[in-house]
């Protein structure tokens, strides 16, 4: 029973360039949640999803940065025209249900370096 | 704004000893959630708690839900250096879908 998988689990990017980052959740679960973390702080809330929708976006940046959850294929997190403020570890959970009452369980993170 | 704040920041002890980290608001949250995260990895639930009150134990650990449900507690009983890591806490946002996290308490077990 495989958890959640996220790659790639490093990135090195140069700035002006497209980061995108893929996070496969658990069997059976359908939300899916991404977490930026800076090194020595906990984790910041970005986007919620469930499939094919957006649910709360309110933590994500208004410019460069999407995400999506397709019907079929992994949840993506793209950042476009990265800059060195990006780097950073990304996280994402997934759950069976809205994270009030579901438990979220955690991917490895992908680590962003931008140079 | 909901925020959660974890103290100690840092906290450095010796096998055998024991601990009490906590988390604090000025809010209310209908649960919080404590994880431990290893370097390179990501965080890995330890406990759920749900009720005022509530204490829940886990081995060495004892999980403590504040009769307001805005602070919690995690006490380690003789630490180990297995014990070391980032423990945060988090805790659902009112009205809304988000996870609130604390920014951690870095233990380090010497042995």
């Amino acid at each position: 029973n495989a958890g959640v998988m996220q790659n790639p689990r490093h990135l090195v990017r140069r700035r002006g360039q497209e980061a995108r980052l893929r996070c496969s959740p658990m069997k059976g679960h359908s939300h899916v949640y991404w977490y930026r973390q800076l090194p020595e702080e906990g984790l910041k809330f970005m986007v919620y999803l469930q499939k094919e929708n957006i649910i709360d976006e309110s933590g994500m940046p208004k410019e460069r940065f999407s995400a999506e959850f397709p019907k079929e294929g992994p949840s993506i997190l793209r950042i476009q025209q990265v800059v060195r403020g990006d780097s950073a570890a990304y996280f994402c959970a997934s759950s069976r249900g809205q994270s009030l009452d579901y438990e979220q369980y955690f991917g490895p993170g992908t680590r962003l370096t931008v140079t | 704004t909901q925020l959660l704040e974890q103290s100690p920041q840092f906290l450095s002890i010796q096998e055998g000893e024991n601990l009490t980290v906590y988390c604090n608001s000025s809010s209310v949250f209908s649960s919080l959630q404590w994880y431990r995260q290893e370097p390179g990895e990501g965080p890995v639930l330890l406990v759920t708690v749900v009720t005022g009150g509530e204490v829940k134990k886990l081995k060495r650990l004892t999980f403590q839900f504040g009769d307001a449900r805005k602070d919690s507690s995690l006490h380690i009983t003789a630490a180990q250096p297995g014990d070391t890591g980032l423990y945060l806490c988090a805790g659902a946002a009112a009205g809304g879908f988000k996870t609130i996290f604390g920014a951690g308490t870095r233990l380090f077990v010497k042995a």
